[in-house]
């Protein structure tokens, strides 16, 4: 069965620096997303991509983040001058269509020191 | 105001026994709801959606519209289910709400 992949698996960044986080959607996947996890709270909606724009975002994506689709298959959201309070696990989902399932990859643990 | 609400941070039960997971939503419009399962060291699953009203690994969800409810049941519970279980919303958008999950355990 096809999957959401996402690299890398942690990733250990300095304050101040930029990341960009990696997603591979599913192929024939049109809408895709980003989410967030903090340790120890819920699972947040950070922004969602469709026809090559945002179609949608929190208040927690602000102005250090933004996500691309350089090349028709990867999927990336880049944190531009990263903080502590960024440290987190990152979710990236896929969706064939709306209204239909949204997949998820494993996501991605963000440390930031 | 969106927003779920999983009242148990962690449930344990005995395997054979009866589960259910509560879930509350609040959501002005008509939301369409969710169950994620979370096992170990694993993705984030879908385990059941309220249109499409099917048992998945024995499990039930019914929504209550008047009592803002979905919650998860199953009535013999394994040791297999041990999990992370997470309810969600999604409403006029495609975007998932969460609520804050429930380990269910279940012993031997």
């Amino acid at each position: 069965e096809p999957e959401v992949t996402q690299t890398p698996s942690h990733q250990v960044t300095q304050m101040g620096q930029e990341v960009i986080l990696r997603c591979v959607p599913i192929s024939n996947h049109l809408y895709f997303y980003w989410y967030r996890q903090i340790l120890g709270q819920k699972v947040e909606f950070l922004v969602s991509f469709y026809n090559n724009e945002i179609s949608e975002k929190s208040e927690i994506f602000d102005d250090q983040f933004s996500v691309e689709r350089p090349d028709g298959s990867n999927f990336t959201l880049k944190i531009r001058s990263t903080k502590l309070e960024d440290s987190a696990m990152y979710f990236c989902a896929s969706q064939q269509g709306m209204s239909q399932p949204q997949h998820f990859g494993d996501g991605t643990r963000l440390s930031i020191l | 105001a969106q927003r779920v609400t999983q009242p148990e941070k962690l449930l344990s039960v005995f395997k054979g026994a009866p589960v259910e997971l509560k879930c509350n939503y609040s959501y002005s419009g008509s939301p369409e709801l969710f169950w994620y399962v979370q096992y170990s060291r694993q993705r984030l699953q879908l385990l059941l959606r309220h249109i499409s009203r099917e048992s998945i690994k024995g499990f039930t969800a019914d929504l209550n519209k008047g009592e803002t409810s979905f919650h998860l049941k199953k009535p013999f519970a394994q040791e297999e289910d041990s999990a992370m279980y997470y309810c969600a919303l999604s409403g006029n958008t495609d975007k998932l709400i969460f609520g804050t999950g429930t380990r269910l355990q279940v012993f031997p």
